[in-house]
């Protein structure tokens, strides 16, 4: 079964570069989650899309922006990268966003900020 | 805002013992409640959904439960083998609030080590 892609699967950059993370979901599903986990710590939700409007915002900095597209793939743009960038970035889709939808996870891009 | 608690924080067990990992949830307006297991510097490989509505799930030797008035999950884990070993984590998916649906609120995470 096809699963959510991400791309690139590692990413290295200098402080104050620019990122961009793309996600390509499964087939048919329609909505796009972005999540960020730090070291150590529990995935946090950033952003999220739904039929290619944003439907729900999390705590995304100023400095990231992110878009779904007609194909439904979405992209995480990071401008002026810290050192404190340096996660592991996820994203995740699901059919919907109701009571039985499952959210299913793709590998993540590891992002790491010199 | 939704908080997401996991006990115990780490777990070692022997090969074949039955181990049960907790999840707690301070605001049972939820619509799901989802077990993920996690590899080191892995993604996340869904395990279990149980909806607001259910009181659990089961998937091989895996069982997880859900009590939502009391804001409580717990995955039950039979027969442990060493390929279990892992970080558990529990997220829910709040119904408060109307804009924050969808999203996930995630625990810390059980680190859990099956030995033989």
């Amino acid at each position: 079964a096809a699963g959510v892609i991400q791309s690139p699967r590692h990413l290295i950059k200098e402080k104050r570069e620019t990122a961009t993370l793309k996600c390509y979901p499964i087939p048919r599903h329609d909505t796009v989650y972005w999540y960020q986990q730090g070291p150590g710590q529990d995935p946090q939700f950033l952003i999220s899309f739904y039929e290619k409007m944003q439907s729900d915002k999390g705590s995304i900095p100023d400095r990231f922006s992110a878009q779904q597209f007609s194909d439904y793939h979405s992209e995480l743009n990071m401008s002026s990268l810290e050192l404190g960038d340096s996660a592991l970035y996820f994203c995740a889709s699901s059919l919907g966003s109701g009571a039985g939808d499952t959210q299913y996870f793709g590998p993540g891009t590891r992002l790491t900020v010199l | 805002k939704q908080e997401v608690t996991q006990i115990p924080a780490a777990l070692s067990v022997p090969e074949g013992e039955n181990l049960v990992l907790n999840c707690s949830f301070t605001d049972s307006a939820i619509y799901n409640l989802q077990w993920f297991r996690q590899d080191p510097g892995k993604g996340l490989t869904s395990l279990l959904l149980i909806q607001s509505s259910q009181r659990e799930q089961t998937s091989g030797r895996l069982n997880a439960s859900l009590d939502k008035s009391s804001g409580r999950s717990t995955l039950y884990i039979a027969a442990s083998q060493p390929g279990d070993s892992a970080t558990y984590l529990c997220a829910v998916k709040s119904a408060a609030g109307g804009t924050s649906y969808g999203k996930l609120t995630f625990g810390q995470g059980t680190i859990l080590t099956v030995h033989p």
